[in-house]
């Protein structure tokens, strides 16, 4: 069984600050995993996504994230924040199902101050 | 592309009417799945397919049913709607696990169905 756990479900920050939203997740073999983007009355947009390649991943719009296996985490960043960051951000797992299953994690929602 | 497209966007319901969700896509993929959005709750998986006539059976499959008559097309169907299936539906695609590279496993969502159930 795989899950994703995101910690805090709202993220504020001043525009221009470091944004850092967590994830943590459980899986009983090597994890895919994604981190998607939601901006209201949207669907789910690709931010980025780990697949075993490189441990940092960067995605769109100057987001990226580090995989550290010993800390089971995929934490997502970006230096600088910008009013248009405004959005809620999922973080998802994918094992090995045949399925390509994706378990996602309950949402952080994140705000901007300008 | 359109990519994946959801008809209808908004749709408001009784309790007890019945209604079907089109999901459409344009990219040839193998796989389609079903989600329910809730505040708080993530995504869900209610019922997924992987090829043209399979479906089978995700998180939360109950008081839903689902066809593939077509490849491009995953249709997600309410029986008889009640309140506590007032959500937002998403639909995705991906590409079959037999296919080679790292895009396999990702995947790509519809704009979103807004149903309310009095």
């Amino acid at each position: 069984a795989q899950s994703v756990t995101q910690l805090g479900s709202h993220v504020s920050v001043s525009e221009g600050a470091l944004v850092l939203l967590r994830c943590n997740y459980s899986s009983s073999v090597p994890p895919y995993l994604f981190w998607y983007v939601q901006y209201p009355n949207q669907g789910l947009q690709l931010l980025l996504k780990y697949t075993s390649a490189a441990t940092l991943v960067k995605g769109i719009n100057g987001f990226e994230a580090e995989f550290k296996k010993s800390e089971t985490s995929f934490h997502l960043t970006k230096p600088s924040a910008h009013m248009s960051d405004a959005a809620e951000y999922f973080c998802a797992v994918s094992g090995d199902n045949a399925g390509n299953m994706l378990t996602f994690g309950g949402g952080t929602r994140l705000m901007v101050k300008p | 592309n359109a990519g994946v497209t959801q008809t209808p966007k908004f749709r408001v319901l009784k309790t007890g009417q019945s209604m079907t969700l089109l999901c459409a896509q344009d990219m040839n993929h193998e796989y389609m799945y079903w989600y329910r959005q809730d505040p708080g709750m993530g995504l869900r998986l209610i019922h997924y397919s992987v090829g043209e006539g399979t479906t089978a059976k995700g998180e939360v499959p109950d008081g839903y049913n689902v066809s593939r008559l077509k490849k491009q097309n995953f249709l997600l169907g309410l029986e008889s709607a009640a309140p506590s299936q007032t959500s937002v539906y998403f639909c995705a695609s991906s590409y079959s696990i037999r296919t080679s590279g790292p895009s396999r496993h990702t995947q790509y969502f519809g704009p979103g169905t807004r149903l309310t159930v009095l």
